[in-house]
């Protein structure tokens, strides 16, 4: 069954600092996985794309990496801005003809003053 | 704004009730989605159209039932719901189905708060 894990489920970071927040597949064969960004009472904007071939991606203070043996992801968020508290929802995409991703539960991220 | 809108932002409505949710995109795209998002869950995708054809129907209950007129609206019909469908409904639109290699992106609205009494 293909799965996608997050963690941790919650962070709460002082403006300023840094953080990472980790994403672990199952989805089987892989074909993409995206970083989404979803503040409180909005739909989720994309973050970053990677394919197989692709291990860090970055848009602007966000940089995503992947490790495709190992089926992992990680988002790290440089320098924390009070407008990055929202929730990040890691989405894994099978190859082979499907189109259903598979969303994690997301990391819930407050950035406090 | 992502170029995806939905109406109306919040609904309360009665298990015996007939409501309708909207959503439209203005990005000429070809494929449009509805989704369901509950609380400390992650998003349950519920129904794809391609050029206004259904593609997919996940397992969703007849209580739902959408309606696609032409590839820029999408309509999500609720009737006789449970207090269980209290959620946030989520609409999204890509220029394509992703398929295969496509790294195509989904736009999303910013959905509709439903709360079934």
């Amino acid at each position: 069954k293909n799965q996608v894990e997050q963690s941790p489920q919650s962070l709460i970071i002082l403006e300023g600092k840094n953080c990472t927040l980790q994403c672990n597949y199952t989805v089987s064969p892989f074909s993409n996985l995206r970083w989404y960004k979803q503040d409180t009472g909005r739909g989720p904007v994309s973050l970053t794309i990677m394919t197989f071939s692709e291990n860090t991606k970055s848009n602007g203070r966000y940089t995503a990496t992947l490790d495709a043996d190992t089926k992992q992801s990680s988002l790290h968020i440089t320098a924390s801005q009070l407008s990055d508290s929202a929730s990040y929802i890691c989405v894994v995409s099978a190859g082979g003809g499907s189109y259903i991703p598979t969303f994690g539960r997301g990391t819930s991220l407050i950035v406090h003053p | 704004e992502t170029g995806v809108t939905q109406t109306p932002r919040h609904l309360v409505m009665g298990m015996t009730n007939k409501k309708s949710l909207k959503c439209e995109q203005h990005l000429g795209h070809n494929a449009m989605y509805w989704y369901k998002q509950s609380a400390k869950k992650p998003l349950e995708l519920m129904f794809v159209y391609s050029l206004e054809e259904r593609v997919e129907n996940n397992s969703v209950p007849s209580r739902f039932s959408p309606e696609c007129p032409n590839s820029s609206h999408l309509f999500l019909h609720l009737h006789t719901l449970q207090p269980e469908d209290s959620a946030l409904y989520l609409c999204a639109s890509s220029q394509q189905i992703p398929t295969g290699a496509s790294t195509d992106t989904q736009y999303f609205g910013p959905g509709t708060r439903l709360t079934v009494l």
